[in-house]
């Protein structure tokens, strides 16, 4: 079972640019969301999505999109990346967003030049 | 803004001691889960928490939550090193759709 897949597992960007952070499911979960975690810290939501065709800000959006057209895809969007931006990014998915277990995926590391 | 604080921030302890490290809101949530994460790895689902008052128990490991949904705890009796990790709450805000992680607490076991 491939659960929670995350790419790429590593990155580095120059400031400016953009890119994507895919994450797929293949547990047919309806609740998905991206969090990022700093060092030695804990987790901050950045945008959630309780099904295809929905999503929703979290803590900190600013400066990052999602889209969620699929049940399986929730994709990260960095739309000009800056050196705050520099974290470890973790894709999770659960059945609903209720007391369901959170699968999470192995996190993508993303160094802002 | 919803703030789950965990504390102690960071604890390191010998191997056979007993500890407890805390989560604290101002919030209600209607269910709460622990986590525990190692190095270069994703969270793991250690327990979740549904009814206040409510204590479970995981081998060494026990975990309540407090009576009105704001609050929980983790004990661990007679620490072992691979208890070793970062150890994460986190509280489901189910009017908002969300799940809302708390700071952590590290935790080191010297054997």
């Amino acid at each position: 079972n491939a659960g929670v897949t995350q790419t790429p597992k590593f990155q580095v960007l120059k400031t400016g640019q953009s890119m994507t952070l895919q994450c797929a499911q293949d547990m047919n979960h309806e609740y998905m969301s991206w969090y990022r975690q700093d060092p030695g810290m804990g987790l901050r939501l950045i945008h959630y999505s309780v099904g295809a065709g929905i999503t929703d800000q979290g803590e900190v959006p600013n400066g990052y999109n999602v889209s969620r057209s699929t049940t399986e895809d929730f994709p990260l969007r960095l739309l000009s990346a800056a050196p705050s931006q520099t974290s470890v990014y973790f894709c999770a998915s659960s059945y609903r967003v209720d007391s369901s277990p959170q699968h999470f995926g192995d996190g993508t590391r993303l160094s802002i030049l | 803004t919803q703030l789950l604080e965990q504390s102690p921030q960071f604890l390191s302890i010998q191997e056979g001691e007993n500890l407890t490290v805390y989560c604290n809101s101002s919030s209600v949530f209607s269910s709460l889960q622990w986590y525990r994460q190692e190095p270069g790895e994703g969270p793991v689902l250690l327990v979740t928490v549904v009814t206040g008052g409510e204590v479970k128990k995981l081998k060494r490991l026990t975990f309540q939550f407090g009576d009105a949904r704001k609050d929980s705890s983790l004990h661990i009796t007679a620490a072992q090193p691979g208890d070793t990790g970062l150890y994460l709450c986190a509280g489901e805000n189910s009017s908002a759709s969300k799940i809302i992680f708390g700071s952590g607490t590290r935790l080191s076991i010297r054997p």
